[in-house]
């Protein structure tokens, strides 16, 4: 069984900072993807970014970047040069040999000017 | 479009009627996901389509609920006498492929249904 755990209900910052948004998980399979989403408030999800769990280097998407540490099971989130329009929930994800994504209980960013 | 697209998106519904809520995924993904988000809450896995074949339907909370695809595109989600508890935002996805790590799901915006 596959299982994510998002401990950060809610994480403030101010605009233009930097800021991680923690991720765990536990799998089984020695193959798997994690993987995060946003969430504003219009409720869309929209993909931010992957990382697969053989690749060498840490993910990045723009301003995103994921920070995989693999000993330790987590896939946090760093957000650089946050902007008001990242005010968002935040989920992480993990798709492992099954068909599916397991979803996170998410973070509620907010991004104060 | 381009994009998934569901309808209705919001719903408001008497305890005990039975509604359909309807995913066109894009063109071409044979993968067809269902999550169900109460408020306040992560994405609870549904089903899932591979073409038209549901394989796994353990998801589905109740037998109140159904899931059917035609044509390896459209779906429909159906809840039979709905109950107050069924009260959430339903999202639909897709992608291209099943069984691969790395398949991004798209999602669309969902239906918000409410069970008065």
């Amino acid at each position: 069984a596959q299982k994510i755990t998002q401990t950060q209900p809610g994480m403030f910052v101010q605009e233009k900072e930097a800021v991680t948004l923690d991720c765990t998980y536990d799998t089984s399979d020695p193959s798997y993807g994690l993987f995060w989403y946003k969430q504003p408030s219009s409720g869309e999800m929209i993909f931010l970014i992957y990382q697969g769990s053989y690749d060498q280097q840490n993910a990045t998407e723009g301003r995103y970047s994921l920070n995989f540490q693999k000993a330790r099971k987590s896939a946090n989130l760093v957000i650089s040069a946050s902007q008001l329009g990242d005010s968002a929930m935040y989920f992480c994800a993990m798709g492992g040999s099954n068909y599916k994504l397991t979803f996170g209980k998410g973070t509620l960013l907010t991004v104060n000017p | 479009g381009a994009g998934v697209s569901q309808s209705p998106s919001n719903k408001v519904t008497e305890k005990g009627k039975d509604v359909e809520l309807r995913c066109d995924p894009i063109s071409g993904h044979t993968a067809l996901y269902w999550y169900r988000q109460s408020l306040g809450q992560g994405l609870e896995f549904l089903i899932y389509f591979q073409g038209n074949s549901a394989p796994d339907k353990s998801g589905l909370p109740s037998d109140r609920f159904s899931a059917e695809r035609t044509g390896g595109s459209v779906s429909t989600l159906t809840i039979q006498r709905t109950q107050q508890e069924d009260s959430a935002v339903y999202l639909c996805a897709s992608s291209l492929r099943i069984g691969d790590n790395t398949g991004e799901l798209f999602f669309g915006e969902g239906s918000r249904l409410t069970v008065l």
